[in-house]
C-alpha cells in the first residue's frame, strides 16, 4: 500500500498568512494526488486534483504542486474560513490512501 | 446535478451486520464508478473500496478481509456497501462517492452515515 505522511500534523495561523502543508508518498504516484479540506462534521470538500488543478469554485489563494513523491498545498493570505483540517488522498494505486491530516489552527 | 443521498444512521451490536444505501441523482448512474470512504471519530478518512459503473465488478481494500460487499440496483440508480461480522472499532461515518472522470478524485458525496457499533 501506498503511504501517505502529512506535515506538519498541525499548525497555528493568523488570518493574511502564507501557509505550506506537505504531503509525501512512499513511493511514487505521478500526479495521482488530490487535496481536500474538512471542517467538523462535514464532508470532506475537494480542493485540488491531479497534484494541481483547482476544482470549480476553490478560491484562487489556495494553490498546490508537486509529483512523483512530494507535493505541496499553499493557502497564501489564511482566511477565517480556511481554519479546518487539510487531507491528502492518493488515487495511483489501489487501495486508495488518504494522509493523516493537516490541521490548521487560528 | 449529481446528487448522493445515503441512508440514515444505524445502531448495531457486535458481530452483526450493517447495509448501507447511496441512492443517485443527475448523471448516468452505470458511467460512472461509485467509491466507499468511512471515517472513524477523530481520524483520517480510509477508502473502503469501490464498484464499476460499466461492469458491477467490485473491489475492496484488504483492511475489511472479506467484511464487505458492494452491490448496486441499476433500476433504482442505488448503490449499497455492507459491512458484517462488526467490531467497536467499525465505529464512523460512512461515505459513497464519485470520481469525477477516470483520474479518481472523489468530486461528488454522499452527506454520509453514522453507523455505532456498541453492545
Amino acid at each position: 500500500d501506498v503511504q501517505m505522511t502529512q506535515s506538519p500534523s498541525s499548525l497555528s495561523a493568523s488570518v493574511g498568512d502564507r501557509v505550506t502543508l506537505t504531503c509525501r508518498a512512499s513511493q511514487s504516484i505521478g500526479v495521482y494526488l488530490h487535496w481536500f479540506q474538512q471542517k467538523p462534521g462535514k464532508v470532506p470538500k475537494l480542493l485540488i486534483y491531479v497534484a494541481s488543478h483547482l476544482q470549480s469554485g476553490v478560491p484562487s489563494r489556495f494553490s498546490a504542486g508537486g509529483s512523483g513523491t512530494d507535493f505541496t498545498l499553499t493557502i497564501s493570505g489564511l482566511q477565517p474560513d480556511d481554519f479546518a483540517t487539510y487531507y491528502c488522498q492518493q488515487s495511483y494505486s489501489t487501495p486508495w490512501t488518504f494522509g493523516q491530516g493537516t490541521r490548521v489552527e487560528i | 446535478q449529481v446528487q448522493l443521498v445515503q441512508s440514515g444512521a444505524e445502531v448495531r451490536k457486535p458481530g452483526a451486520s450493517v447495509k448501507i444505501s447511496c441512492k443517485t441523482s443527475g448523471y448516468s448512474f452505470t458511467t460512472y464508478d461509485l467509491h466507499w470512504v468511512r471515517q472513524a471519530p477523530g481520524q483520517s478518512p480510509e477508502w473502503m473500496g469501490w464498484i464499476q459503473g460499466i461492469t458491477g465488478y467490485t473491489k475492496s481494500s484488504g483492511n475489511f478481509q472479506g467484511r464487505v460487499t458492494f452491490t448496486r440496483d441499476t433500476s433504482a440508480n442505488t448503490a449499497y456497501m455492507e459491512l458484517s461480522s462488526l467490531r467497536s472499532d467499525d465505529t464512523a461515518v460512512y461515505y459513497c462517492a464519485r470520481p469525477y472522470d477516470s483520474s479518481g478524485y472523489l468530486s461528488f458525496w454522499g452527506q454520509g452515515t453514522l453507523v455505532t457499533v456498541t453492545s
